[in-house]
């Protein structure tokens, strides 16, 4: 069945550093979304990518598809203290038979 | 957007009974979905509630211990039967605003903590 990694599966940073976290699938991807999850929340959508190659911004994060829409990645500059949570990606096949999430990059930031 | 809440919002019981967990929506929405998270663990989804017809589930999971039901648009219950404590688990549902089929954005529940002793 379709699988989705995610690397790192943990990561600590100091405040001000930055974070990247890659979610890569074994399958083509329709659409791929990238979710947060706070200690002991719920997970919040943050972006939707669609197209091949897309490249979307939302203040400090950066998110982008990949061409062959297999993989993406998650990017936060400067980290502050309220970025620390679980980074989710969501994939949903071609065949939009599947709806599958990530195994999860956990980041923590020390002040 | 999507306001969703659950009830409960943690129970502990008995290995062997079942407990009924239900799901509002503040408006209609065509794809609900219930799942399944341990601590520390991604999400893994148990099944599609489909309004007016049996629940889609997927591999691992089976109606006869995890019956749900979507009376409406607005309403669901997932249901988990003869209780073990490998249940023990948080539960959340989630609507997709997209409709049919296509996905658009996944608001959840708060969740149900479900401990099984």
């Amino acid at each position: 069945g379709q699988q989705v990694m995610q690397i790192p599966q943990y990561q600590h940073v100091q405040e001000g550093e930055d974070f990247t976290t890659y979610c890569n699938s074994s399958t083509t991807l329709s659409n791929i979304q990238w979710y947060k999850q706070r200690p002991g929340g719920h997970p919040v959508f943050l972006i939707q990518l669609v197209k091949s190659g897309e490249v979307k911004k939302q203040k400090r994060l950066t998110f982008q598809f990949g061409e062959a829409k297999k993989n993406s990645s998650l990017h936060i500059t400067a980290t502050q203290t309220t970025d620390v949570g679980t980074y989710f990606c969501w994939g949903e096949n071609t065949g939009f038979q599947k709806l599958v999430f990530g195994t999860g990059t956990r980041l923590l930031v020390s002040p | 957007s999507a306001v969703i809440s659950q009830k409960p919002s943690r129970d502990i019981c008995q290995r062997g009974t079942s407990l009924t967990i239900q799901c509002q929506v503040d408006s209609q929405v065509t794809m609900m979905f219930w799942y399944r998270q341990q601590p520390g663990q991604s999400l893994t989804l148990i099944a599609t509630a489909n309004q007016g017809s049996e629940a889609t589930y997927e591999s691992g999971f089976v109606i006869d211990k995890f019956p749900i039901s979507r009376p409406n648009l607005t309403f669901s219950t997932l249901t988990v039967s003869n209780m073990s404590p490998e249940d023990s688990s948080i539960y959340l549902c989630s609507v997709d605003t997209g409709w049919w089929g296509a996905s658009n954005k996944q608001y959840f529940g708060p969740g149900t903590r479900l401990t099984v002793t």
